[in-house]
């Protein structure tokens, strides 16, 4: 079953503005990653988070992990006309590898 | 330099069809995963391969038959094609033992007529 759900399904900034992206999932996990895929092409690894961290940063993006809350954000900032792409999370279950991945965010970033 | 790669780009074929799809990762992952993204962009995992052996299989109908002839490669074959077989399917690698990341090839996009 489908374990993440994004939130919004679509998300329209200008340039220079920052952009949040949520992620719920339903059952424990041992990492949560984000991936970008940009039209027509492969996913594209962003940032990983354990599941005993809350926080963590690369270059403009920021993730956070809430596991109480089975939640996670993206912040993009400062966010430029190329971040504009799809957005998915994705959640490891277990040792096999395997990522159930939500519903992705689109977004838009005007010039 | 291409980590994945994966042909053709585009297949288009008929009902009843048996066609294939090829991956290629020259990363030395030991790793290696079939996904299918729908019209709607939703990614499901369908097969994973460690070592050659397979580890993860979905619920997926048996006309698709993956096949890794060696680390480095993961192909599928799609028997008697449908119509609800059109799809962007990916291919993806990672290293066991590592922190999980996977690299994915840039897509087969499948039509199906």
């Amino acid at each position: 079953s489908q374990q993440g759900e994004e939130d919004p399904q679509a998300l329209s900034i200008q340039e220079g503005e920052n952009a949040t992206m949520n992620c719920s999932y339903k059952t424990s996990i041992n990492n949560l990653q984000w991936y970008r895929q940009n039209s027509g092409r492969g996913l594209v690894h962003l940032i990983l988070i354990r599941s005993n961290e809350r926080e963590k940063h690369s270059g403009r993006l920021r993730v956070t992990l809430d596991t109480s809350k089975k939640s996670s954000s993206l912040l993009i900032t400062a966010s430029r006309a190329a971040d504009t792409a799809s957005y998915f999370c994705a959640t490891d279950e277990g040792n096999t590898g395997k990522l159930i991945f939500g519903q992705g965010t689109t977004l838009q970033v005007k010039p | 330099d291409t980590a994945v790669s994966q042909t053709p780009k585009y297949l288009v074929t008929q009902m009843g069809n048996d066609k294939s799809i090829k991956c290629e990762q020259n990363l030395g992952h030991d790793t290696m995963y079939w996904y299918k993204q729908d019209s709607k962009k939703f990614l499901k995992i369908m097969f994973s391969y460690n070592n050659k052996e397979l580890i993860i299989n979905e619920t997926v109908p048996n006309r698709f038959s993956p096949k890794s002839p060696d680390k480095a490669h993961l192909n599928l074959h799609i028997n008697s094609l449908e119509l609800g077989d059109s799809a962007v399917y990916f291919c993806a690698s990672s290293a066991t033992g590592e922190r999980g990341e996977q690299y994915f090839g840039p897509g087969t996009r499948l039509t199906v007529t």
